[in-house]
């Protein structure tokens, strides 16, 4: 079992609609929970950080904690086509691990 | 405040030679991270160390590949030998010590080494 695991997509969604990005992780003693934005060519850009169960609302950018299901999840409201990226979940306790990320395409 | 610095961006190599990679991290980061990504792949987790010591090399291949944190100067990391499987893009993150293990890391913007 991966340490962390999104599906590798490609999701697509229409301009505006609600993105949503999943990601679960096997290591029960994580602490922080990341997303990270990566553009085509270009490297991995921090987007959001979490570090305790629940919501946390930043712009249109909503990230989701649940330890007990060892789950976190990525909100993206009113999509943009400049959101079509690679969405990478990482996942940090004793070691840092990143997932293979999710392809995102916003239809305009 | 500059950010994570990596050069060169882009390297060529021939089979058999070696390629150096450096990063600085950003002012007052004490935690260097090294990654690889193959096309169309995820990041791929290879050593993280602090000024002077590894702390965790568990990614890196076990032949050819070293990596290094002086006391002065950049991270580097070595691959000697290079064969055409090395070509990819490294990246080199940094972080700050934070408590609690919120070690928020920032990446550069990558070396692209292209072996032929």
């Amino acid at each position: 079992q991966k340490e962390v695991e999104q599906n590798s997509g490609p999701l697509s969604v229409p301009e505006g609609a609600i993105a949503s990005l999943n990601c679960t992780y096997s290591d029960r003693v994580s602490q922080s929970f990341f997303w990270y934005r990566q553009y085509s060519g270009k490297s991995p850009e921090l987007i959001m950080s979490i570090y305790s169960n629940g919501d946390k609302e930043d712009g249109r950018f909503t990230a989701q904690l649940n330890k007990a299901s060892q789950y976190v999840s990525l909100l993206i409201r009113d999509s943009q086509p400049s959101d079509s990226a690679t969405y990478l979940c990482a996942v940090t306790g004793n070691q840092f691990y990143f997932g293979t990320g999710t392809s995102l395409t916003v239809i305009p | 405040n500059a950010g994570v610095m990596q050069n060169p961006r882009h390297l060529v190599r021939r089979r058999g030679q070696e390629a150096r990679l450096r990063c600085s991290p950003m002012k007052g980061h004490s935690h260097v991270y090294w990654y690889r990504q193959l096309p169309e792949e995820g990041l791929k987790f290879m050593v993280y160390l602090q000024k002077e010591n590894i702390i965790d090399e568990s990614g890196m291949p076990k032949e050819r590949f070293s990596a290094e944190f002086p006391k002065e100067g950049p991270s580097i990391l070595r691959i000697q030998q290079v064969v055409r499987g090395d070509s990819a893009a490294y990246f080199c993150a940094s972080s700050p010590l934070l408590a609690g293990g919120k070690n928020i890391q920032y990446f550069g913007a990558g070396t692209r080494l292209s072996v032929l």
